[in-house]
């Protein structure tokens, strides 16, 4: 268990309206992630931070934004959601350090699922 | 760019049936490759992974072989059990952990 905890886990919104969902973790490690989850595509990445306040972004990064103020918590804003962006979010931690040598082990919190109505 | 093609689900086994899941890949370089698994409700864990050509990896009787002459690591295992039902997804990684996902194979195995 890397301890890692998403809120929420469950949410509802309206088209248009701002979201923002949380990621904290205990281990103080530098690599955190967002993935998006949905049915025929597997996992995407949305953003990534491998640092206090470096972020980059993913593949599907279109309308959405990160914050990472603190070490233990990673942030993914929806600033106007709409009704693509329902999905199951996930958040993942890299425990080798995230560096170029990194063989790409993730933990993954247990997602948060959010539907825009 | 980076891509990972696997088979199409679900696959439906009885138990104790060889179970064999196949990945395919397209990388720029020469990447780690992995075995993630996702049981109902729950984010994805780490079921085993290979980091150079040849290497094979294993976990709870799975197991998969990294074949660079072919692109591929199939996931195998000789005698499938119930509680392994669940979304297997395979994925490579050129570094950084920025890991690059197949679309997921669902497995259901019935008593």
């Amino acid at each position: 268990d890397a301890g890692i905890t998403q809120s929420p886990r469950h949410k509802v919104t309206e088209t248009g309206t701002p979201v923002t969902l949380r990621c904290h973790q205990t281990e103080n490690h530098r690599y955190m992630y967002w993935y998006r989850q949905d049915p025929g595509h597997g996992l995407r990445l949305i953003h990534y931070s491998y640092g206090v306040k470096d972020t980059d972004k993913g593949e599907v990064s279109d309308g959405y934004s990160v914050s990472r103020s603190k070490t233990e918590d990673f942030l993914l804003t929806l600033e106007s959601a709409t009704s693509s962006q329902t999905s199951v979010y996930f958040c993942a931690i890299s425990v080798q350090g995230g560096g170029r040598g990194d063989t790409g082990e993730l933990f993954f919190g247990e997602g948060s699922r959010l539907t825009v109505l | 760019g980076n891509s990972v093609t696997q088979m199409e689900g679900p696959v439906t086994l009885s138990e104790e049936a060889f179970l064999t899941i196949n990945c395919t890949y397209t990388a720029t370089g020469y990447p780690s490759l992995f075995w993630y698994v996702q049981y109902p409700g729950e984010g994805l864990q780490l079921l085993l992974k290979a980091t150079k050509a040849d290497d094979k990896g294993s976990n709870k009787g799975f197991e998969a072989t990294y074949r660079k002459e072919t692109t591929s690591f199939h996931l195998e295992k000789g005698s499938v059990q119930v509680s392994d039902s669940a979304v297997y997804f395979c994925a490579l990684s050129e570094g950084y952990s920025t890991l690059t996902f197949g679309k997921g194979t669902m497995l259901l195995v019935s008593p």
